[in-house]
């Protein structure tokens, strides 16, 4: 069963404050890993998909970076705002039968305190 | 928009009873994903066609069953129909399979509520 877990579970951050969070996942058979941002109501967004190992990707404020061969990848917020808040997921291709499915996390619920 | 087009939005229905989600793909996408969203779980991933084809299963119950249509619209049949099976069902798609690095969108989701 594959296990994408990810930290902190949620997050307080000051308006303005930069923060950053976690996602680990199993580092064999690693094909991409996903990055989203999923607001109460709505659909999840697609930030990045990561496939190399050392790659960095970023989106306005938001960057993630990945390392393959530990298994984890950081999201990075800068400046935050209170439209960042969010629940942010991640996620890694293989469940049950080990196919294309996503496994998604739990996430990371952060919340911009103005 | 992300391209993703799921109908009904909301479906209330009764304990025992059968439903169809419906789910149209971005345009030119060969894969399609359902996933579960209830209360205590997190995103729970069902089942994945692609190109017409059943290419993955997840945790998908016996009751619950899909396809995908030589127009790679997709449908998910839920029958027998419980208390728990009340959820926000989502459908996603992507050009080809998601290890492939393509990245999968989301529909806006179909609420079901089941009484």
């Amino acid at each position: 069963i594959l296990n994408v877990e990810q930290s902190p579970q949620s997050l307080h951050v000051q308006e303005g404050d930069s923060t950053n969070f976690t996602c680990s996942f199993p580092s064999s058979n690693f094909y991409a890993l996903h990055w989203y941002r999923w607001e109460t109501a709505k659909s999840p967004e697609a930030l990045f998909v990561m496939t190399l190992n050392g790659d960095e990707k970023k989106k306005g404020r938001i960057s993630a970076t990945l390392n393959t061969k530990e298994g984890y990848s950081y999201l990075y917020i800068k400046g935050s705002q209170p439209e960042d808040s969010a629940t942010y997921l991640c996620a890694f291709p293989g469940s049950g039968g080990g196919a294309d499915g996503l496994t998604f996390g739990k996430g990371t619920h952060l919340i911009i305190q103005p | 928009d992300s391209g993703v087009t799921q109908t009904p939005k909301h479906l209330i229905t009764a304990t025992g009873q059968r439903v169809t989600l419906r789910c149209s793909p971005r345009s030119g996408d060969l894969s399609v994903y359902w996933y579960q969203q209830s209360l205590d779980q997190g995103l729970q991933f069902l089942i994945q066609y692609y190109n017409g084809e059943e290419r993955a299963k997840g945790n998908i119950l016996e009751r619950f069953s899909a396809q995908q249509f030589p127009d790679l619209h997709s449908e998910l049949n839920l029958s027998s129909l419980e208390l728990g099976d009340s959820a926000l069902y989502f459908c996603a798609s992507s050009p080809q399979g998601g290890r492939t690095g393509n990245t999968i969108y989301f529909g806006e989701g179909s609420w079901l509520t089941v009484v």
